[in-house]
């Protein structure tokens, strides 16, 4: 256990639902990514936070996705309009700004399956 | 484009043998190299990472080998457990600011036989 949480750990949704995940980092990190894993691939990132501060957006982060982490602590992750493209695991991350920062500890994901 | 290529995508070893991963990367402005370990349905863990002013780290029985000139990097695991079964991806993080975000290879799955 890394101590960063996720939850739900698994949703299931209909195509053309919403859903929204939620991250709680170490409590001292300040800096917190979300990426997104398909099977059998490595993650790709999709967003970057430094405290509240939403700081770079990948362009796989289409309009129908949107995150926040309104005061610099937990992190939210909606997705509008679900498509079955969407499946995949997503993952939370979180680093100190101790350092150079560069270490990451994940989160266990949450597996999001669009039907 | 893969920025972060890795090799083999599927690794067979007998127990007590040496796991080699082998990772490429073409960006210059990489300046960080973790591995993490992922077992199925669980978020990948930082096994070990170096930075590119050491050709080698080892922690337990665990060595990352990194050739700048190459831009090449490797992961050596000895004496290999069935518990080291899992997938174990190379990742790279260019030096931009305080984002540090990884860009990944595909993945080597790693089975140890008994």
């Amino acid at each position: 256990d890394t101590g960063v949480s996720q939850d739900p750990r698994h949703k299931i949704t209909k195509r053309g639902q919403n859903v929204t995940f939620r991250c709680d980092p170490i409590s001292e990190h300040n800096r917190l990514y979300w990426y997104r894993q398909t099977l059998g691939q490595g993650p790709e990132f999709l967003t970057y936070f430094q405290n509240e501060a939403q700081l770079e957006k990948s362009r796989l982060l289409s309009d129908r996705f949107s995150a926040e982490r309104p005061k610099g602590s937990f992190s939210t992750l909606e997705i509008q309009r679900t498509e079955q493209g969407d499946s995949a695991m997503y993952l939370c991350a979180s680093s100190s700004r101790r350092g150079g920062g560069e270490t990451q500890y994940f989160g266990p994901g949450t597996r999001l399956l669009v039907l | 484009q893969q920025q972060v290529k890795q090799s083999p995508q599927s690794l067979i070893v007998q127990k007590g043998g040496i796991s080699i991963i082998n990772c490429a990367y073409e960006n210059t402005a990489f300046d960080y190299f973790p591995w993490y370990q992922q077992f199925p349905g669980k978020g990948p863990a930082l096994l070990i990472a170096i930075r590119p002013d050491v050709s080698e780290k080892k922690e337990g029985r665990f060595t990352i080998s990194f050739n700048k000139s190459a831009k090449q990097f490797s992961l050596h695991i000895m004496d290999s457990q069935p518990g080291d079964s899992a997938t174990y991806f190379c990742a790279a993080s260019p030096h931009a600011g305080n984002n540090r975000k990884l860009i990944w290879g595909l993945g080597t799955s790693l089975a140890v036989n008994p």
